[in-house]
């Protein structure tokens, strides 16, 4: 159980037009989902949560105009990278929790991760 | 904000061998979660800890989290080259998020 895809897995696009990431959890309804960022050789950085219904919430220093989030149905969220430039090439994943905050439902479940590349 | 360093930066393990990897945490952790990933993947969830003391284990991986709830081991015991792979710890923060640690790379060698 709590299987999370994203799709695509690659996408390689021109500096300056949009990119969708879409993150799914397959068998569990999650009300609330993460998107990261993470660097070659580095850690994983928060960027946003997405929270169905409601607007995403984003951490300090990501740009909300840049990086657009929609969480349309307690299954499905979206990252947009809009206009994008070379230094937004990285690796972007996001995560599902299930519903509550109690012990064990506090853990995310990731998905596989989307490599983008911007020429 | 929550800092977790995690030690070593990397390891080398003959097969077989075993290992230990380190989170340390600056402030009292509300929970403590370890994932593995394998390079341009996503994250496996491995164990969980919440309470002092606590320890758990799943096949030949044991976690502990301390009585201070600052720091967290995970053992290896007899590495497979199936273990290789990047070790990442990942803090609970107050408003129930996760911030990582940089990583703990792990190569086993045949």
């Amino acid at each position: 159980g709590a299987v999370v895809s994203q799709h695509p897995s690659r996408v390689i696009c021109k500096s300056g037009t949009s990119v969708k990431i879409e993150c799914r959890s397959l068998d569990f309804q999650a009300t609330t989902m993460f998107w990261y960022r993470q660097f070659p050789k580095q850690s994983l950085m928060l960027m946003a949560t997405s929270n169905e219904g409601s607007k995403a919430t984003y951490e300090q220093g990501v740009e909300k105009d840049k990086f657009l989030i929609n969480h349309a149905s307690l299954t499905l969220s979206t990252l947009t990278v809009t206009s994008a430039h070379p230094e937004d090439s990285s690796f972007y994943i996001c995560s599902a929790k299930l519903p509550g905050l109690a012990g064990g439902r506090n853990t995310q479940y990731f998905g596989p991760g989307t490599r983008l590349t911007v020429l | 904000s929550q800092e977790l360093e995690q030690s070593p930066q990397s390891l080398i393990v003959q097969e077989g061998k075993n290992l230990t990897i380190n989170c340390t945490s600056s402030k009292t952790l509300y929970g403590l979660y370890w994932y593995k990933q394998k390079y341009g993947e996503g994250l496996i969830f491995l164990m969980m800890l919440q309470k002092g003391g606590e320890e758990k284990s799943h096949e030949k991986i044991t976690a502990k989290l301390d009585e201070k709830k600052q720091q967290s081991s995970l053992h290896i015991t007899a590495s497979q080259p199936s273990h290789a792979g990047i070790y990442l710890c990942g803090a609970v923060r107050y408003d129930y998020k996760l911030s990582f640690g940089a990583g703990t790379t792990v190569t086993v060698r045949a």
